[in-house]
C-alpha cells in the first residue's frame, strides 16, 4: 500500500487530453512539493515536474503539473503514442522522514 | 554531461551482503544530496535513502533501515550502498539519482530526483 494515492490505471486517444491524480496527507502533499516522473520499459525513469507546477527545460509544455491541498494532478494535453508509459508522483514525507512514492499509473494511449 | 553509473549487482543469497556504487560525472558532486531508489520487477518505485552533500545526514526507507547503509566519498565522487541481511523482497533494479538541486535547505526539495542512473539489478533468490 504506497502512501500517495494513484489510479493504476488511465487511458486516451491521440490528441486527447488526460489527467492523473495523486492523493497524500497533511505529511506529505499537503505540506511539501509534488514531483512527477515518467518511466518508459527498460529506461531510467525522467523527472516530468518538479516543484509541483514546474516543467524542466526539455520536456513538452503538453505536461503540466498542480496541486491543491493534499492532492496533485498531471495533465497530458494532445495525448501521443510515444507517451504510453508508467507515471509516478513523489514527495518527501514530514511524519515518516522520506520520500514517498505513489503506486504508479500506468497510460495507454488507444 | 551529468552522468550517473551504477555497479555492483549480482545474484546473492539471503542473509548475505553486496554493496553497490554508483560513480559520478559532469557536476559538482559533493554539493548535492544523493539517493537510491528500488524497482522489483513489474513493481513500482520505492524510495530507499538518501545522504546529504557532506554524508553527515542520512535517511532510511523503513523497510531497509537497519540493514542498509548509505555513504558517499566525495573525494572519489562515488555513492555507495552496503545491503546486508538481504532478503528475497531485496529483488529490484537500484537506481542512484542525484537531488535536482542543491543548498536550498528544503525539505520538500527532497522528493526532486534529476537525473537518475540506469540502474543495476539485485537478485536475491528464494
Amino acid at each position: 500500500q504506497s502512501v500517495l494515492t494513484q489510479p493504476p490505471s488511465a487511458s486516451g486517444t491521440p490528441g486527447q487530453r488526460v489527467t492523473i491524480s495523486c492523493s497524500g496527507s497533511s505529511f506529505n502533499i499537503g505540506n511539501n512539493d509534488v514531483y512527477w516522473y515518467q518511466d518508459l520499459p527498460g529506461m531510467a525513469p525522467k523527472l516530468l515536474i518538479y516543484r509541483s507546477d514546474q516543467r524542466p527545460s526539455g520536456v513538452p509544455d503538453r505536461f503540466s503539473g498542480s496541486k491543491s491541498g493534499t492532492s496533485a494532478s498531471l495533465a497530458i494535453s494532445g495525448l501521443r503514442s510515444e507517451d504510453e508509459a508508467d507515471y509516478y508522483c513523489a514527495a518527501w514525507d514530514d511524519s515518516l522522514s522520506g520520500v514517498v512514492f505513489g503506486g504508479g499509473t500506468k497510460l495507454t494511449v488507444l | 554531461q551529468v552522468q550517473l553509473v551504477e555497479s555492483g549487482g549480482g545474484v546473492v543469497q539471503p542473509g548475505r551482503s553486496l554493496r553497490l556504487s554508483c560513480a559520478a560525472s559532469g557536476f559538482t558532486f559533493r554539493n548535492y544530496v544523493m539517493h537510491w531508489v528500488r524497482q522489483a520487477p513489474g513493481k513500482g518505485l520505492e524510495w530507499v535513502a538518501l545522504t546529504s552533500y557532506n554524508g553527515n545526514d542520512r535517511y532510511y526507507a523503513d523497510s531497509v533501515r537497519g540493514r542498509f547503509t548509505i555513504s558517499r566519498d566525495n573525494s572519489k565522487n562515488t555513492l555507495y550502498l552496503q545491503m546486508d541481511s538481504l532478503r528475497v523482497e531485496d529483488t529490484a533494479v537500484y537506481f542512484c539519482a542525484r537531488c535536482g538541486t542543491y543548498g536550498s535547505g528544503r525539505y520538500s526539495d527532497l522528493g526532486w530526483f534529476d537525473p537518475w542512473g540506469q540502474g543495476t539489478l539485485v537478485t536475491v533468490p528464494s
